[in-house]
């Protein structure tokens, strides 16, 4: 089961932080957690993944609990292009990394 | 990282007839992807194609109705058969890197 769980909005004003959580409780020690975006009209596309450490790059941050069941990612500087759905997936690797896409978090930017 | 591109972009299609959807790589990759979104709604993986052997399918498609072709390692197509307006839908293709994957600009379908 690679359930994942995200609240369904999220609303931040441009400029800010926003935090995105997502609860993966039944995470086994090898699945990765992986986020992907979908700006409006477009395919998703890859934001950043983690497995046990906090990961940073261009886009975002990636914190990831100690116990490895829930996960944040951090935009640090929301801006009107980052209003997007964003979705947490665990890829099953056993089957070529195949992504199982749940609702995500659709999140508004305030200009 | 792999560059996508999908035709058609859109069609309009009548009830019963058949819609062929061609995915282009510009890389060669091993595994590809069929997803549908439909409006409103989050992707849905339909298949998994791995170029020299049949595709994989999800619980709910069947081949009948989307016939899949993986002629080699940068190309695919997904054929939606005997279409019904319930079929309209976006369709997306991407493929995997072993890290992450890549998205089509998806082919936007509307059965009438």
């Amino acid at each position: 089961d690679a359930k994942t769980t995200q609240p369904n909005s999220m609303e931040s004003n441009e400029e800010e932080p926003v935090h995105l959580p997502c609860n993966h409780s039944t995470i086994s020690g090898t699945d990765y957690i992986h986020w992907y975006r979908q700006l409006p009209s477009q395919g998703p596309e890859y934001v950043i993944h983690g497995l046990t450490s906090n990961v940073n790059n261009r886009m975002a941050s990636l914190a990831i609990a100690e116990d490895r069941k829930s996960s944040t990612l951090i935009l640090h500087r929301a801006t009107l292009r980052d209003a997007a759905v964003y979705y947490c997936i665990r890829p099953i690797k056993a089957a070529g990394n195949k992504l199982t896409f749940g609702g995500g978090t659709r999140v508004l930017v305030k200009p | 990282s792999a560059v996508i591109s999908q035709k058609p972009s859109r069609d309009i299609c009548q009830r019963g007839t058949s819609l062929t959807i061609q995915c282009q790589v510009d890389s060669q990759v091993t595994m590809m992807f069929w997803y549908r979104q439909q409006p409103g709604q989050s992707l849905t993986l339909i298949a998994t194609a791995n170029q020299g052997s049949e595709a994989t399918y999800e619980s709910g498609f069947v081949i009948d109705k989307f016939p899949i072709s993986r002629p080699n390692l940068t190309f695919s197509t997904l054929t939606v058969s005997n279409m019904s307006p319930e079929d309209s839908s976006i369709y997306l293709c991407s493929v995997d890197n072993g890290y992450e994957q890549y998205f089509g600009p998806g082919t936007r379908l509307t059965v009438t």
